[in-house]
């Protein structure tokens, strides 16, 4: 089984629905992230969890939320889907003492 | 934005062909890091070269790091049709928040 996973893999909305992205880990990293990844532009990050109760904004974290519901689960949700919110999401995680990223497999998300 | 820049954005060579991809970044940082993706997926770390190293090698990988300039160099050698993917450098700028700043990456392909 995959030590990084991300539900739905694909998903289509429309404008103005209220969405969740969810990822789950069994690496016991204390540290997940969340990207997002437009054409050309490569991975911009949107919310970082250090621990349950440690939750920071990224580079671009409007029209975001995010639940840190356990070590093992840190879901995305946007509250009012908007058109140029369609990307790839991905979820990633680190432990404390490790230097790199271990990512999901991807959401594809379209708003209509 | 801190995000760094790849060049070239596309590169495409034969089997057997070396391929360098050259990575630009703003800021100090504590290392830096390449990431693999094939399409359309998660990123898959490759290697790691810290502020105080100049060059790594990793099987056919070789990483040079020139803090100086603020660039990074990625070689693959002897390429493979497998090798076709896009290829990100991320930059660590250290301190508590533990972050990764992605650039826009290069697309590699390979032709048998």
């Amino acid at each position: 089984d995959a030590d990084v996973t991300q539900t739905p893999r694909n998903r289509i909305t429309k404008t103005g629905k209220r969405i969740m992205l969810e990822c789950s880990q069994t690496k016991g990293h204390d540290r997940m992230y969340w990207y997002r990844q437009d054409p050309g532009l490569g991975l911009r990050l949107i919310y970082y969890s250090f621990d349950v109760k440690d939750i920071n904004k990224g580079e671009i974290s409007d029209g975001y939320s995010v639940s840190r519901q356990a070590q093992a689960k840190f879901s995305l949700s946007l509250e009012s889907a908007i058109p140029n919110q369609t990307a790839l999401y991905f979820c990633a995680t680190k432990g404390a003492d490790e230097e790199t990223q271990y990512f999901g497999p991807g959401t594809r998300l379209l708003v209509l | 934005s801190q995000q760094g820049e790849e060049d070239p954005q596309a590169l495409s060579i034969q089997e057997g062909e070396n391929a360098t991809m050259n990575c630009s970044y703003k800021t100090s940082i504590n290392n830096l890091q390449w990431y693999r993706q094939n399409s359309g997926r998660g990123l898959v770390h490759l290697i790691l070269i810290r502020s105080n190293e100049r060059e790594k090698h990793s099987g056919r990988l070789r990483v040079t790091l020139d803090t100086s300039k603020k660039s990074s160099s990625l070689l693959i050698t002897a390429s493979r049709a497998a090798d076709t993917a896009s290829y990100f450098c991320a930059q660590n700028s250290g301190g508590s928040n533990y972050k990764l700043t992605f650039g826009k990456g290069t697309l590699l392909t390979v032709n048998p």
